[in-house]
């Protein structure tokens, strides 16, 4: 089964940019999304097909991806943007989680 | 406005059957999107359990595939999960979710319902 793995943690600096990274087999050739969860909350993607920004969020939020990795990043962190992020992928009709990161904002 | 609202017991005894519902609102369940399930046990990540169409056409995660059954009322606009045989692994929050088709993203998601396994 195909899988996805993500660092457990990121720090970032207020004001600074965080990178988290998604790596799966070729993912490169795949629709990657991006979810932000609030403890508590039920998951709001931030990023939709890679690199698209859904209604409403922030121009600080954007996506990448190539080859063996997909790259979530955060310009210029805020204290609202402490969360846990989750990348998602399709395999033969299957969707696929990342592992999940937790990123803190210092 | 698109919403999506999960019910049914919270609690659930070993070997026994989860059922929720999920109803939508805002949205009819016959439009062409897959509708969703995904649970995040204590503390974990987000696993994917299936999803389904409203023609029934339905994918379920390989992993839970001989355990899940998925349906849908559209005299209701609600669609449903079965669990079977559940242990105490199979505790955690349920959520529903509605997802763009094409490989696409969960866009709108219930708020999310506990279940608990336990005797």
């Amino acid at each position: 089964s195909y899988e996805l793995t993500q660092p457990l943690s990121v720090s970032v600096v207020l004001g600074q940019t965080a990178r988290i990274s998604c790596g799966g087999n070729n993912i490169g050739s795949k629709d990657v999304h991006w979810y932000q969860q609030k403890p508590g909350q039920a998951p709001v993607v931030v990023i939709d097909r890679g690199s698209n920004r859904p209604s409403g969020i922030p121009e600080r939020f954007s996506g990448s991806n190539s080859g063996n990795t997909a790259t979530l990043t955060i310009s210029r962190a805020q204290a609202g943007d402490e969360a846990d992020y989750y990348c998602q992928v399709w395999d033969s009709n299957t969707a696929v989680f990342g592992t999940g990161t937790k990123v803190t904002v210092l | 406005q698109v919403q999506l609202q999960e019910s049914g017991p919270g609690l659930v005894k070993p070997s026994g059957t989860l059922s929720l519902i999920c109803t939508v609102s805002g949205d009819s369940i016959t439009t062409p999107y897959w509708w969703n399930w995904v649970r995040q046990s204590p503390g974990k990540g987000l696993e994917w359990i299936g999803e389904i169409l409203h023609s029934g056409g339905a994918n379920y995660n390989p992993s839970l595939k001989s355990r899940v059954i998925m349906s849908v009322d559209k005299s209701k606009n609600q669609f449903s999960l079965e669990l079977n045989s559940v242990t105490s692994a199979d505790t955690a929050v349920y959520y529903c979710a509605r997802w763009d088709g094409n490989n696409g993203a969960g866009h709108y998601w219930g708020p999310g319902t506990l279940v608990t396994v336990s005797s």
